[in-house]
């Protein structure tokens, strides 16, 4: 079956510019998550959604939002771009019940923003 | 609040060499414990996970990883590692209230041929 597959996996971009990624999660899963990598930091969560509802949230700014769609596909906007925002942005995507504790997540291979 | 520390950054062997990997976790409850493994331009890949049980754990490829609660530790081992192995590893943790993934920060393997 298909993966986790994320769009663009590339992107340049301005301080400043806002950006959006997307994510479509394996079929019939409905839970989408997303991370930001950097190498000082390492992988960090951003947010959950279920069934198009924001479940959880990690510690990042309010420029980063996100919101799933009622096909479970995911986007994430990133507003007022800074430069530390560069980084590797995975989206992993799980059946959702009992996320993480029962069910595994699988990841896409992320979209590579930098920021100039 | 919860975290999970990698000792080793950069390791790099040999091929046959042994390979042991260290994550400690600092949370004392109930822990679910995970390693990951992304090799060169892929995604993500789940190697094992510890959620109860026997606290040594088989997963793919040859890995293994001990749970060692006394220690808070989850180290992940390989007795003979291949070139194919190089790649970049992520020890996790679920976190306390049970709802995100909480990773290391990474430990690159370089195995030469």
């Amino acid at each position: 079956k298909a993966g986790v597959t994320q769009t663009p996996r590339y992107l340049i971009k301005t301080r400043g510019q806002q950006v959006t990624l997307s994510c479509s999660p394996i079929s019939g899963h409905r839970s989408v998550s997303w991370y930001q990598q950097t190498p000082g930091q390492g992988l960090q969560f951003l947010f959950e959604y279920f069934s198009e509802t924001q479940r959880n949230k990690g510690n990042f700014p309010g420029r980063f939002s996100g919101r799933q769609f009622s096909n479970s596909r995911s986007e994430m906007n990133v507003s007022t771009l800074e430069l530390g925002d560069s980084a590797l942005y995975l989206c992993a995507s799980s059946l959702g019940q009992g996320w993480p504790l029962t069910t595994e997540a699988f990841f896409g291979q992320g979209t590579r923003l930098t920021v100039v | 609040a919860q975290s999970v520390s990698q000792h080793n950054h950069h390791v790099i062997l040999s091929e046959a060499a042994s390979l042991e990997l260290g994550c400690n976790y600092s949370y004392g409850g109930t822990v679910n414990l995970f390693w990951y493994v992304q090799y060169p331009g892929q995604h993500l890949q789940l190697l094992l996970k510890y959620f109860s049980g026997d606290p040594l754990v088989k997963g793919i490829k040859g890995f293994e990883a001990e749970f060692i609660k006394s220690k808070f530790s989850f180290n992940l081992r390989k007795p003979s590692v291949q070139w194919s192995d190089t790649a970049e590893y992520f020890c996790a943790v679920i976190n306390q209230a049970g709802t995100a993934l909480i990773f290391g920060k990474g430990t690159t393997l370089s195995v030469s041929s």
